[in-house]
Protein backbone atom coordinates (compact mmCIF):
# COMPACT_ATOMS: atom_id res chain seq x y z
CA UNK A 1 0.00 0.00 0.00
CA UNK A 2 1.11 3.64 -0.80
CA UNK A 3 2.69 5.33 2.36
CA UNK A 4 2.07 9.31 1.09
CA UNK A 5 -1.06 10.90 1.43
CA UNK A 6 -1.23 14.49 -1.32
CA UNK A 7 -4.12 16.92 -0.11
CA UNK A 8 -5.79 18.06 -2.37
CA UNK A 9 -6.30 15.68 -5.32
CA UNK A 10 -7.35 17.72 -7.69
CA UNK A 11 -6.53 21.47 -7.81
CA UNK A 12 -7.45 24.23 -10.67
CA UNK A 13 -5.75 27.75 -10.60
CA UNK A 14 -5.02 30.55 -13.15
CA UNK A 15 -1.83 31.23 -14.66
CA UNK A 16 0.19 33.42 -12.50
CA UNK A 17 -1.51 31.97 -9.24
CA UNK A 18 0.62 29.79 -7.06
CA UNK A 19 -0.49 26.33 -6.36
CA UNK A 20 0.40 24.94 -3.24
CA UNK A 21 0.06 21.13 -2.31
CA UNK A 22 0.32 18.93 0.79
CA UNK A 23 1.90 15.11 1.45
CA UNK A 24 1.50 13.47 4.35
CA UNK A 25 3.30 10.18 5.42
CA UNK A 26 3.32 7.76 8.12
CA UNK A 27 7.00 6.28 8.89
CA UNK A 28 10.52 7.30 9.81
CA UNK A 29 12.35 9.02 6.53
CA UNK A 30 15.91 9.13 4.85
CA UNK A 31 14.43 12.18 2.63
CA UNK A 32 11.68 12.96 0.83
CA UNK A 33 10.70 14.02 -2.88
CA UNK A 34 8.96 15.42 -5.04
CA UNK A 35 8.07 14.29 -8.71
CA UNK A 36 5.36 15.58 -11.73
CA UNK A 37 4.06 13.10 -14.42
CA UNK A 38 2.54 14.59 -17.49
CA UNK A 39 -0.64 12.64 -18.64
CA UNK A 40 0.30 9.30 -19.50
CA UNK A 41 4.30 9.59 -19.56
CA UNK A 42 7.35 8.12 -16.65
CA UNK A 43 7.82 10.84 -13.85
CA UNK A 44 10.37 13.61 -13.75
CA UNK A 45 12.40 14.33 -10.21
CA UNK A 46 11.62 17.87 -9.23
CA UNK A 47 13.35 18.05 -5.68
CA UNK A 48 14.52 16.22 -2.65
CA UNK A 49 14.93 17.29 0.92
CA UNK A 50 16.67 15.32 3.30
CA UNK A 51 14.98 14.44 6.65
CA UNK A 52 17.59 17.22 8.76
CA UNK A 53 16.04 19.97 6.24
CA UNK A 54 13.32 22.32 6.28
CA UNK A 55 12.96 24.19 3.95
CA UNK A 56 14.39 24.38 0.14
CA UNK A 57 14.03 25.98 -2.66
CA UNK A 58 14.33 25.56 -6.77
CA UNK A 59 13.56 28.05 -9.20
CA UNK A 60 9.68 28.31 -8.73
CA UNK A 61 9.43 25.79 -6.65
CA UNK A 62 9.66 25.49 -2.69
CA UNK A 63 9.42 22.86 -0.51
CA UNK A 64 9.21 22.65 3.34
CA UNK A 65 9.25 19.29 5.76
CA UNK A 66 7.72 18.84 9.02
CA UNK A 67 9.17 15.48 10.23
CA UNK A 68 7.34 16.04 13.47
CA UNK A 69 3.70 16.03 11.96
CA UNK A 70 5.34 13.74 9.10
CA UNK A 71 4.00 16.17 6.39
CA UNK A 72 5.45 17.99 3.29
CA UNK A 73 4.22 20.82 0.83
CA UNK A 74 5.66 21.99 -2.85
CA UNK A 75 5.00 25.15 -3.65
CA UNK A 76 4.85 26.23 -6.95
CA UNK A 77 4.97 30.23 -7.60
CA UNK A 78 3.54 32.49 -10.43
CA UNK A 79 2.43 28.84 -12.07
CA UNK A 80 1.87 28.58 -15.67
CA UNK A 81 -0.40 26.36 -18.44
CA UNK A 82 2.75 24.08 -18.81
CA UNK A 83 3.01 23.04 -14.69
CA UNK A 84 -0.13 21.09 -15.76
CA UNK A 85 0.32 17.91 -14.44
CA UNK A 86 0.61 15.59 -11.58
CA UNK A 87 2.46 15.93 -8.55
CA UNK A 88 3.70 12.94 -6.09
CA UNK A 89 5.61 13.02 -3.19
CA UNK A 90 7.89 9.78 -2.66
CA UNK A 91 9.65 9.01 0.50
CA UNK A 92 13.08 6.84 0.91
CA UNK A 93 13.05 4.97 4.48
CA UNK A 94 16.02 4.76 6.42
CA UNK A 95 17.95 1.68 5.90
CA UNK A 96 16.10 0.19 2.57
CA UNK A 97 17.38 0.26 -1.13
CA UNK A 98 16.40 3.44 -1.57
CA UNK A 99 12.72 2.34 -3.37
CA UNK A 100 10.55 5.11 -3.43
CA UNK A 101 7.01 5.11 -1.80
CA UNK A 102 4.75 6.87 -3.54
CA UNK A 103 1.55 8.66 -2.63
CA UNK A 104 -1.75 9.05 -5.04
CA UNK A 105 -0.81 12.40 -6.47
CA UNK A 106 -2.33 15.66 -6.71
CA UNK A 107 -3.54 16.49 -10.16
CA UNK A 108 -3.10 20.26 -11.12
CA UNK A 109 -4.67 21.94 -13.97
CA UNK A 110 -3.30 25.20 -15.00
CA UNK A 111 -5.24 27.34 -16.96
CA UNK A 112 -4.44 30.45 -19.24
CA UNK B 1 18.59 9.95 -25.91
CA UNK B 2 20.70 9.35 -23.06
CA UNK B 3 17.25 8.15 -20.83
CA UNK B 4 15.91 5.58 -19.26
CA UNK B 5 14.04 3.75 -22.47
CA UNK B 6 11.14 1.20 -22.27
CA UNK B 7 10.12 -1.02 -24.93
CA UNK B 8 7.55 -2.02 -25.98
CA UNK B 9 5.34 1.51 -25.34
CA UNK B 10 2.15 -0.01 -25.46
CA UNK B 11 0.94 -3.83 -25.05
CA UNK B 12 -2.51 -5.40 -25.91
CA UNK B 13 -2.85 -8.64 -24.95
CA UNK B 14 -5.71 -11.68 -24.46
CA UNK B 15 -5.92 -12.93 -20.55
CA UNK B 16 -3.45 -15.57 -20.03
CA UNK B 17 -1.30 -14.69 -22.45
CA UNK B 18 2.58 -14.05 -21.27
CA UNK B 19 4.19 -10.51 -21.81
CA UNK B 20 7.97 -9.60 -21.44
CA UNK B 21 9.18 -5.95 -21.28
CA UNK B 22 12.46 -4.27 -21.46
CA UNK B 23 14.22 -1.74 -19.94
CA UNK B 24 17.47 0.01 -20.92
CA UNK B 25 18.53 2.22 -17.61
CA UNK B 26 20.85 5.01 -17.87
CA UNK B 27 24.04 3.50 -18.78
CA UNK B 28 25.93 4.33 -15.50
CA UNK B 29 23.12 3.51 -13.19
CA UNK B 30 23.80 0.44 -11.32
CA UNK B 31 20.50 0.83 -9.47
CA UNK B 32 17.16 -0.30 -11.53
CA UNK B 33 14.15 -0.66 -10.08
CA UNK B 34 10.66 -1.10 -11.71
CA UNK B 35 6.95 0.26 -10.83
CA UNK B 36 3.62 -0.64 -11.59
CA UNK B 37 1.06 2.66 -11.61
CA UNK B 38 -3.09 2.29 -11.98
CA UNK B 39 -5.18 5.28 -13.20
CA UNK B 40 -5.49 7.76 -10.72
CA UNK B 41 -2.34 6.14 -8.52
CA UNK B 42 1.25 6.78 -7.66
CA UNK B 43 3.38 4.36 -8.66
CA UNK B 44 3.92 1.04 -6.75
CA UNK B 45 7.40 -0.30 -6.03
CA UNK B 46 7.89 -3.81 -7.51
CA UNK B 47 11.61 -4.88 -7.28
CA UNK B 48 14.70 -3.39 -7.35
CA UNK B 49 18.36 -4.75 -8.67
CA UNK B 50 21.99 -3.37 -7.99
CA UNK B 51 23.73 -4.69 -10.71
CA UNK B 52 22.64 -7.74 -11.67
CA UNK B 53 21.44 -8.89 -8.27
CA UNK B 54 17.51 -8.76 -7.48
CA UNK B 55 17.87 -7.07 -4.20
CA UNK B 56 13.93 -6.43 -2.91
CA UNK B 57 11.00 -7.66 -4.37
CA UNK B 58 7.05 -6.47 -3.53
CA UNK B 59 4.67 -8.85 -1.77
CA UNK B 60 3.06 -7.34 -5.51
CA UNK B 61 5.19 -9.49 -7.40
CA UNK B 62 3.28 -12.39 -7.42
CA UNK B 63 5.05 -16.13 -8.81
CA UNK B 64 3.28 -14.97 -11.96
CA UNK B 65 5.92 -12.19 -12.23
CA UNK B 66 9.85 -12.44 -12.55
CA UNK B 67 12.30 -9.67 -13.02
CA UNK B 68 16.11 -10.30 -14.78
CA UNK B 69 19.38 -7.90 -15.31
CA UNK B 70 21.49 -10.55 -16.88
CA UNK B 71 24.47 -8.63 -16.95
CA UNK B 72 23.74 -5.67 -14.98
CA UNK B 73 22.72 -3.40 -18.25
CA UNK B 74 19.11 -3.77 -19.21
CA UNK B 75 16.27 -5.32 -17.63
CA UNK B 76 12.89 -7.66 -18.45
CA UNK B 77 10.05 -8.06 -16.82
CA UNK B 78 8.11 -10.97 -17.92
CA UNK B 79 4.46 -11.35 -16.70
CA UNK B 80 3.24 -15.03 -17.10
CA UNK B 81 -0.51 -16.22 -17.56
CA UNK B 82 -1.76 -12.34 -17.49
CA UNK B 83 -4.79 -11.05 -16.01
CA UNK B 84 -7.52 -8.51 -16.37
CA UNK B 85 -6.31 -7.02 -13.31
CA UNK B 86 -2.49 -7.16 -14.75
CA UNK B 87 -3.49 -3.80 -16.73
CA UNK B 88 -1.49 -1.08 -16.04
CA UNK B 89 1.61 1.29 -16.57
CA UNK B 90 4.46 -0.56 -15.90
CA UNK B 91 7.35 2.05 -15.20
CA UNK B 92 11.43 1.48 -15.03
CA UNK B 93 13.07 4.15 -13.64
CA UNK B 94 17.67 3.68 -12.74
CA UNK B 95 19.76 5.76 -10.54
CA UNK B 96 23.27 6.14 -9.41
CA UNK B 97 24.78 5.85 -5.96
CA UNK B 98 26.41 9.54 -6.30
CA UNK B 99 23.09 11.01 -6.95
CA UNK B 100 21.68 9.31 -3.92
CA UNK B 101 18.18 8.27 -4.35
CA UNK B 102 17.13 10.62 -7.25
CA UNK B 103 15.33 8.27 -9.95
CA UNK B 104 15.34 8.83 -13.50
CA UNK B 105 11.94 7.00 -15.04
CA UNK B 106 11.31 5.64 -18.73
CA UNK B 107 8.06 6.91 -20.59
CA UNK B 108 6.81 3.46 -19.05
CA UNK B 109 5.14 -0.17 -20.80
CA UNK B 110 1.17 0.25 -20.84
CA UNK B 111 -0.28 -3.15 -20.64
CA UNK B 112 -3.96 -4.02 -21.42
CA UNK B 113 -5.64 -7.14 -20.49
CA UNK B 114 -8.56 -8.27 -22.84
Amino acid sequence: SQQGEEDPQALSIQEGENATMNCSYKTSINNLQWYRQNSGRGLVHLILIRSNEREKHSGRLRVTLDTSKKSSSLLITASRAADTASYFCATSASGGYNKLIFGAGTRLAVHP
Amino acid sequence: DTGVSQDPRHKITKRGQNVTFRCDPISEHNRLYWYRQTLGQGPEFLTYFQNEAQLEKSRLLSDRFSAERPKGSFSTLEIQRTEQGDSAMYLCASSSRQEGNIQYFGAGTRLSVL
